[in-house]
C-alpha cells in the first residue's frame, strides 16, 4: 500500500519468545494503529497512537506493548508470545480529507 | 458486545442478485468507513461517510449513513463474482480521540 509497509510480512515463533512487529509510513501522519484480523472477528484494535510517544489501549491490549519514538515508525512489541496471539495484525494510518485510513498489507505471525 | 456490529456476519447470492449489509453503533458516529477484503490480502477502501448523514455510490456499490439510527448500509446491485470477499465497517465514535473501531465483518459468496 502506498505510503505504509509493515514488516516482516511473515513470522513464526515459539511461545515464550520476544516478538516485535514494524509499521513504517512515509507521509507523516499523526495517527497510527495496530489491529489483529482473526475469523469472527473482524478487525480489533490493540494500540494506537496520535504523535510521538503518545499512545493509547485499544479493544484487546493485554500482552502487547508499542513504541513510538519517531512520526514514521509504530513498533508493536509481544514481550513473550503465546499461542493466543497466532493470528494476522494490520498497522494503518489516517489519512487526510476523505480518503479514509490507509492499511498495510499484513503481517501473518504464527506462534508454535 | 460490539460497539459495532454487522449482518449479516455471511451472505450467499446468486450473481445478479441486490445484497444489502448493514452497520450499527451503540455510540454516536463521527465518520463511518467501508472496506473490502479479498481472502488472505489487505484492505481496500471503497467509501467514507461523514457524521450528518450522507449518500455514496460508486460503480455498483451505495452507501448510506442514517445518523438518526445510527446505522449505515452498503447496497451492492446486481452483484458478480468480483464483489465476493469480507466487506468490514469502521467507524470514528466521537469523543474517543481518533479511535478508528471496526465491526465484526460480513463474508460476501456470490455463485455464478
Amino acid at each position: 500500500d502506498a505510503g505504509i509497509t509493515q514488516s516482516p510480512r511473515h513470522k513464526v515463533t515459539e511461545t515464550g519468545t520476544p516478538v516485535t512487529l514494524r509499521c513504517h509510513q512515509t507521509e507523516n501522519h499523526r495517527y497510527m494503529y495496530w489491529y489483529r484480523q482473526d475469523p469472527g472477528h473482524g478487525l480489533r484494535l490493540i494500540h494506537y497512537s496520535y504523535g510521538v510517544k503518545d499512545t493509547d489501549k485499544g479493544e484487546v491490549s493485554d500482552g502487547y506493548s508499542v513504541s513510538r519514538s519517531k512520526t514514521e515508525d509504530f513498533l508493536l512489541t509481544l514481550e513473550s508470545a503465546t499461542s493466543s496471539q497466532t493470528s494476522v495484525y494490520f498497522c494503518a494510518i489516517k489519512g487526510q480529507g476523505n480518503y479514509g485510513y490507509t492499511f498495510g498489507s499484513g503481517t501473518r505471525l504464527t506462534v508454535v | 458486545s460490539q460497539e459495532l456490529e454487522q449482518s449479516p456476519q455471511s451472505l450467499i447470492v446468486q450473481e445478479g442478485k441486490n445484497l444489502t449489509i448493514n452497520c450499527t453503533s451503540s455510540k454516536t458516529l463521527y465518520g463511518l468507513y467501508w472496506y473490502k477484503q479479498k481472502y488472505g490480502e489487505g484492505l481496500i477502501f471503497l467509501m467514507m461517510l461523514q457524521k450528518g448523514g450522507e449518500e455514496k455510490s460508486h460503480e455498483k456499490i451505495t452507501a448510506k449513513l442514517d445518523e438518526k439510527k445510527q446505522q449505515s448500509s452498503l447496497h451492492i446491485t446486481a452483484s458478480q463474482p468480483s464483489h465476493a470477499g469480507i466487506y468490514l465497517c469502521g467507524a470514528d465514535i466521537e469523543n474517543q480521540g481518533g479511535k478508528l473501531i471496526f465491526g465484526q465483518g460480513t463474508e460476501l459468496s456470490v455463485k455464478p
